[in-house]
């Protein structure tokens, strides 16, 4: 079973305008959940995360938002930029273990 | 030191051969772990170390794998008579672990692997 989901698996936004990539999970279990972004034939490079008990965290144009009773995230990017464009993945971090669940990530695609 | 390396960065086989993939961690790094991804998947846990333990393993990791941490800093992670289905990048992550809390893993290059 699938118990983090990215369900867009490509998005394409215009250069300035702003991204929101979709996350939704199905553990309550889950504590923290982060950001990881891939470039090709490179390794996740991590973005930003949450913590459960938190609803939004932001680190310059990067702002993720936790929604704890729909179990969904999202992270948002203003404004987008072409360096952006690259699959982003949603992970989460089940409480008391050390390993990490991931989406199936969306390929985003910033259009000059 | 500039991150989690992992060596080779791809290789290719043929079925039925062994391969043995090494992860040299983040250097203080006391955690390390082995991911598998497959085309249009999320990177899937495979085993983790803490130190040269071996804490968990997935299910994923049939009885052809094994990993070892041998001095609790480089990692090898090894796949017996390899099958096409084994094809797939293999990430290898580490992270500083000073409690029971979630602790970032940063993530090498990976090791893409073929089996013909």
């Amino acid at each position: 079973d699938q118990q983090v989901k990215q369900n867009s698996p490509s998005l394409s936004v215009q250069e300035g305008r702003i991204s929101i990539l979709n996350c939704d999970y199905t553990n309550s279990m889950f504590d923290y959940f982060l950001w990881y972004k891939k470039y090709p034939a490179e390794g996740p490079t991590f973005l930003i995360s949450i913590s459960s008990i938190k609803d939004k965290n932001e680190d310059g144009r990067f702002t993720v938002f936790l929604n704890k009773s729909a179990k969904h995230l999202s992270l948002h990017i203003v404004p987008s930029q072409p360096g952006d464009s690259a699959v982003y993945f949603c992970a989460a971090n089940l409480q008391g273990a050390q390993k990490l669940v991931f989406g199936q990530g969306t390929r985003l695609t910033i259009n000059p | 030191d500039t991150g989690v390396s992992q060596d080779p960065r791809h290789k290719i086989t043929k079925r039925g051969q062994n391969v043995t993939f090494r992860c040299d961690p983040i250097s203080e790094h006391n955690r390390l772990y082995w991911y598998r991804q497959t085309l249009g998947q999320g990177p899937e846990f495979l085993t983790y170390f803490q130190n040269e333990a071996q804490l968990e393993k997935s299910r994923l990791l049939s009885d052809r794998f094994s990993a070892e941490r041998p001095k609790g800093s480089f990692s090898t992670l090894e796949i017996q008579r390899t099958e096409q289905g084994d094809s797939a990048m293999y990430l290898c992550a580490s992270s500083w672990a000073s409690g029971s809390g979630y602790n970032e893993q940063f993530f090498g290059p990976g090791t893409r692997l073929t089996v013909l």
